[in-house]
């Protein structure tokens, strides 16, 4: 049972555009949504993180939406950049044991 | 300067084998974990400990045992291996949402296990 559903699995934007990510979760005992960036032969690292009390998160290009009532937080990537090319992962984690629960990834390729 | 590593980072072994990967992190983080990652990307949480003490025991073969010798270290064995077995394994440590700054788990570069 897949507790963070992601879409889509691949996706392939033009240099300058904005790529959107959307993931979904069904427990409503969560209370932190990040979003992790991995680099072939990487480890995942942090880009952005959420908490359900605010609607939308904004770090540079990047932008968490957050909809609690929908249950479901999306990732937008403005001005993409081919150095953006990699996997990105929704997640969703409760505080009460720090379980990290992932999406599936979606393959971001950004083209010149 | 590395935060948290893993050695090996590539491990190819034969059907029945025992192995272990370790891992270190020098954060000063209480808690670290053993994720997988599939061939399919698919990341999957199969152990957590916090100080020592085993917090996270997902449905996991009892063929791997997590040994934390102190919070600085968590430790993957895995007996008997199996094909399906081969994967990445990331470690991964981080403070506590309680540590009055931003939560973030920190992973290691993984540990590419391929069984034959």
């Amino acid at each position: 049972q897949q507790q963070v559903k992601q879409s889509p699995q691949s996706l392939i934007v033009q240099k300058g555009g904005i790529s959107i990510i959307n993931c979904a979760y069904e427990n409503t005992a969560f209370d932190y949504f990040p979003w992790y960036q991995q680099f072939p032969g990487k480890g995942p690292a942090l880009l952005i993180a959420i908490r359900p009390d605010v609607s939308e998160k904004k770090e540079g290009r990047f932008t968490i939406s957050f909809n609690k009532s929908a249950k479901q937080f999306s990732l937008h990537i403005m001005d993409s950049q081919p150095g953006d090319s990699a996997t990105y992962f929704c997640a969703a984690l409760s505080f009460g044991n720090e379980k990290l629960t992932f999406g599936t990834g979606t393959r971001l390729t950004i083209i010149p | 300067d590395t935060a948290v590593s893993q050695t090996p980072k590539y491990l190819v072994t034969q059907m029945g084998n025992d192995k272990s990967i370790k891992c270190e992190q020098n954060l000063g983080h209480d808690t670290m974990y053993w994720y997988k990652q599939d061939s399919k990307k698919f990341l999957k949480i199969m152990f957590s400990y916090n100080n020592k003490e085993l917090i996270i025991n997902e449905t996991v073969p009892n063929r791997f045992s997590p040994k934390s010798p102190d919070k600085a270290h968590l430790n993957l064995h895995i007996n008997s291996l199996e094909l399906g077995d081969s994967a990445v394994y990331f470690c991964a440590s981080s403070q506590g949402p309680w540590a009055g700054r931003p939560y973030e788990q920190y992973f290691g570069p993984g540990t590419r296990l391929t069984v034959t």
